[in-house]
């Protein structure tokens, strides 16, 4: 199975900060890597595929970059509404489909 | 856009089975299923094979777990056999559209809890 480490676990950030978060690959993954945004009681909603496509209705203040094995969600400047937890996703292979262990975005 | 609606809460014995619906609104595409528990996070637990055209499970839940779809009333249905207390979760279905294995419609979660 293609393990997903995501760093920090969690962050604190000021409103109009930028804000990164890590994912990494235990294998190569090309660019087969999904974002998801988790706000708190709520399903996810996607927000990046293949590494930098940003879903329909996301806001541009999220991109994402990276291939291989090491990727970034960058939000470029934090709003309220941001607080969720932020997990990546490897499609490259399946079964199974893995996840990382979630980054918990937080205001300062 | 597509919706998509899944049934209520569920309580459970040690051992029992739980059937959870997911009612889509638009198209029925390639469905998959996701859990999510405090201890493992996200974890995929099978759904539509775009390779075959057949339904591909986790090593974990073979055996347990019955995947279906009902294209008339466009409902799908996650079946999960001999509950034990780690598979208290929040269950998803979602949709893969583009039939690559990113989701993106997701239910709005039933909870599951198996206690005695």
């Amino acid at each position: 199975d293609i393990q997903m480490t995501q760093s920090p676990s969690t962050l604190s950030a000021s409103i109009g900060d930028r804000v990164t978060i890590t994912c990494r690959a235990s294998q190569s993954l090309g660019l087969w890597l999904a974002w998801y945004q988790q706000r708190p009681g709520t399903a996810p909603n996607l927000l990046i595929y293949q590494a930098s496509t940003l879903e329909s209705g996301v806001p541009s203040r999220f991109s994402g970059s990276g291939s291989g094995t090491e990727f970034t969600l960058t939000i470029s400047s934090l709003q309220p509404d941001d607080v969720a937890t932020y997990y990546c996703q490897q499609y490259l292979l399946y079964p199974p489909l893995t996840f990382g262990g979630g980054t918990k975005v937080e205001i300062k | 856009q597509v919706q998509l609606v899944q049934s209520g809460a569920e309580v459970k014995e040690p051992g029992a089975s739980v059937k959870v619906s997911c009612k889509v609104f638009g198209s029925m595409s390639s469905m998959h299923w996701v859990r999510q528990t405090r201890d493992k996070g996200f974890e995929w637990m099978g759904g539509f094979d775009h390779g075959d055209g057949e339904k591909v499970y986790a090593e974990k839940f073979q055996g347990r777990v019955t995947m279906t779809d009902d294209r008339i009333t466009n409902t799908a249905y996650m079946d999960l056999s001999g509950l034990r207390s780690e598979d208290t979760a929040i269950y998803y279905c979602v949709t893969d559209p583009s039939t690559r294995g990113f989701f993106k419609q997701w239910g709005q979660g039933t909870l599951v809890t198996v206690s005695s």
